[in-house]
């Protein structure tokens, strides 16, 4: 109930495309959902996040659709750019007490091909 | 502004051996988590420290002990090496703004032999 489950494992996109992750989640108390993109070598960073109180959030290229009932979410990457390619990682959050839970999907590796 | 700061960022042990890796943010946040990450399994949660003097286990702390030196810092230790912990660790401090947030550092590679 508390995981998080990402797909695709790994995709490719040629420039200019739109790429599109998935995940899913089971527990409800889930209050907050961050996309994290990590480059080779480097620690994941906040990419976009969204509550479940919005359908969808943009920012520039980058925006997430978030289907509340589906318990589903996704990041959509429009204009696709070879400096996008990354590992991204979904997430899902909820704080009690004087702690938080994050809960990270596997991740996906994109390629974006010139 | 350096944000979360992790040394070392390579480290070679052999099994059996003991050692510590450092973390140190300068955010001003209460909580502060160690990660390790490992090909195809995400971000596993070793231990967690909800605020200053508190330590709690996560996910997978068999083999690793923490210390919350105090609110900037959080220690992570391995006092006996196994191959099985070869990994990519991250220390990672977290913002309770609108939402639940996590701060990486750059991580430190650890190889076992």
């Amino acid at each position: 109930q508390q995981q998080v489950k990402q797909s695709p494992q790994s995709l490719i996109v040629q420039k200019g495309g739109i790429s599109i992750i998935n995940c899913a989640y089971e527990n409800t108390a889930f209050d907050y959902f961050p996309w994290y993109q990590q480059f080779p070598g480097k620690g994941p960073a906040l990419l976009i996040a969204i509550r479940p109180d919005v359908s969808e959030k943009k920012e520039g290229r980058f925006t997430i659709s978030f289907n509340k009932s589906a318990k589903q979410f996704s990041l959509h990457i429009m204009d696709s750019q070879p400096g996008d390619s990354a590992t991204y990682f979904c997430a899902a959050t909820f704080s009690y007490s004087s702690a938080s839970k994050i809960i990270f999907g596997s991740g996906t590796r994109l390629s974006i091909r010139p | 502004n350096a944000g979360v700061t992790q040394t070392p960022k390579f480290q070679v042990l052999k099994t059996g051996q003991s050692m510590t890796l450092q973390c140190a943010q300068d955010m001003n946040h209460n909580s502060m988590y160690w990660y390790r990450q490992d090909p195809g399994m995400g971000l596993r949660l070793i231990y967690y420290s909800a605020s200053e003097g508190t330590t709690d286990k996560g996910e997978v702390p068999n083999g690793y002990n923490v210390s919350r030196l105090n609110k900037r810092e959080f220690s992570l230790r391995l006092e006996s090496a196994a191959p099985s912990q070869t990994s990519v660790y991250f220390c990672a401090s977290i913002s309770r703004g609108q939402g639940t947030e996590a701060f990486f550092g750059q991580g430190t590679r650890l190889t076992v032999v």
